[in-house]
């Protein structure tokens, strides 16, 4: 069945290191989704990217969607304290609109 | 702040009781989704509702019983649990299929979740 898997399923940064998270789609996605979860909260959608190669920047955190709309990434730059939490992706696929398909989670700590 | 209102925050049962879980939203979207969430893991799909009609199951167990009495609210009727479905419970809204295409169709708004407690 349809899967997105996601790595690495931890981080631990220094302030001001960079870190990534991938996200790989077994299936072709119409979307893909971010989303942030701060410890004990609720997940917070960041970005939605739609076309092949599409490429989205807000302010530290640039988000990729590749060329065969499989996989995607988020990049964030110099990390500050404030973007601890989990980052997941979350693909929609063409044949089941309501559904969205979520990555396993990357778990980022920054240490101060 | 969400703009998706769960209740209760805290729920703690036996697995003799029935309890219901509510979430109400006034963005006008027509979809609705219930998730359940365990620790370290990501939101897992249970329900969802489109036009207040159930459009997705994912073989949830029937001592979980959705309701959707109307576009904006959304219930998880709860009997004879077992400890191992004690998880965050999450409710979500989007905009549904009616707002364009399916490449438009907007982003899932969490509530902040029911943390379920089953002794």
């Amino acid at each position: 069945g349809q899967q997105v898997m996601q790595i690495p399923q931890y981080q631990h940064v220094q302030e001001g290191e960079d870190f990534t998270t991938y996200c790989n789609s077994s299936t072709t996605l119409s979307n893909i989704q971010w989303y942030k979860q701060r410890p004990g909260g609720h997940p917070v959608f960041l970005i939605q990217l739609v076309k092949s190669g599409e490429v989205k920047k807000q302010k530290r955190l640039t988000f990729q969607f590749g060329e065969a709309k499989k996989n995607s990434s988020l990049h964030i730059t110099a990390t500050q304290t404030t973007d601890v939490g989990t980052y997941f992706c979350a693909g929609r696929v063409y044949y089941n609109f309501n559904k969205f398909y979520f990555g396993s989670g990357t778990k980022l700590n920054v240490k101060p | 702040d969400t703009e998706v209102t769960q209740t209760p925050k805290h729920l703690v049962m036996g697995m003799t009781n029935k309890k219901s879980l509510k979430c109400e939203q006034h963005m006008g979207h027509r979809a609705m989704y219930w998730y359940k969430q365990k620790a370290k893991k990501p939101p897992e799909l249970m329900f969802v509702y489109s036009y207040e009609k159930l459009s997705i199951n994912e073989s949830v167990p029937s001592r979980f019983s959705p309701e959707c009495p109307n576009s904006s609210l959304l219930n998880l009727h709860l009997h004879a649990l077992q400890p191992e479905d004690s998880a965050l419970y999450l409710c979500a809204s989007s905009r549904g299929r009616s707002a364009g295409t399916a490449i438009e169709g907007g982003e899932l708004f969490f509530g902040e979740g029911s943390r379920l407690t089953v002794l």
